[in-house]
């Protein structure tokens, strides 16, 4: 099904470790995001792309960073992991301003 | 900058009964406003927006919801939930400039329906 795919699903980190997470989404989309989900904090923007070729700081961006490898494909990465970055990570996509996201199913991320 | 206000964190509802979830949003120019569901461990899924016209949206599974600009709200309603509307809703606002905008979104509020 056409969508956004996000992997892994799940995750266990030691601190400090680094990792990758994957997003890819199908539709032909020009914009996408990264999302962290804390309880009681709803989402919070961590970086953001609005075209292949650029990427921008959302409203939590420190620890982390971004590659838009092409259209298809937006990664966030963990340099040094922390336990405050234990979440629920959700990437989302969208064609243009006027539509709303399609997101991806997300990963939980544990950092002990 | 803009913000949302979700006002309650928890609403509990009987089955069938209508219920409403209130959103306030904060900003100094128009806005887009979204409502997503988010059912348990799943992502965040569409439910309506309100783009432009027509005050008064209407969404999947039953929901609709008001803007009223001079309140700066967007609240959420379904005249008789069902048991499978128990999820976490979440309210989100944009601002139409650029082909990135994007999404500020609430702290979202638990809808619980109980028999």
């Amino acid at each position: 099904n056409a969508g956004v795919t996000q992997t892994p699903k799940f995750q266990v980190l030691k601190t400090g470790q680094s990792m990758t997470l994957q997003c890819a989404q199908d539709m032909n989309h020009n914009s996408m995001y990264w999302y962290r989900q804390d309880p009681g904090m709803g989402l919070r923007l961590i970086y953001y792309s609005a075209s292949e070729g650029t990427t921008d700081k959302g409203e939590v961006p420190n620890g982390y960073n971004v590659s838009r490898l092409n259209k298809r494909e937006f990664s966030l990465r963990l340099e040094s992991a922390a336990p405050s970055q234990t979440s629920v990570y959700f990437c989302a996509s969208k064609p243009g301003a006027n539509y709303g996201y399609t997101f991806g199913s997300g990963t939980r991320l544990t950092v002990v | 900058a803009q913000s949302v206000t979700q006002l309650d964190s928890q609403v509990p509802v009987f089955e069938e009964a209508p219920v409403e979830l209130r959103c306030n949003y904060s900003s100094s120019v128009s806005v887009y406003l979204f409502w997503y569901v988010q059912y348990p461990n799943q992502g965040l899924q569409l439910l309506l927006k309100y783009l432009s016209g027509s005050t008064l949206v209407k969404g999947i599974n039953g929901f609709e919801a008001e803007f009223n600009k001079s309140q700066t709200s967007f609240h959420l309603r379904k005249p008789s939930v069902h048991i499978s509307d128990t999820a976490e809703y979440f309210c989100a606002v944009s601002v139409p400039t650029g082909t990135a905008s994007k999404l500020t979104f609430g702290t979202g509020t638990r809808l619980q329906v109980t028999l």
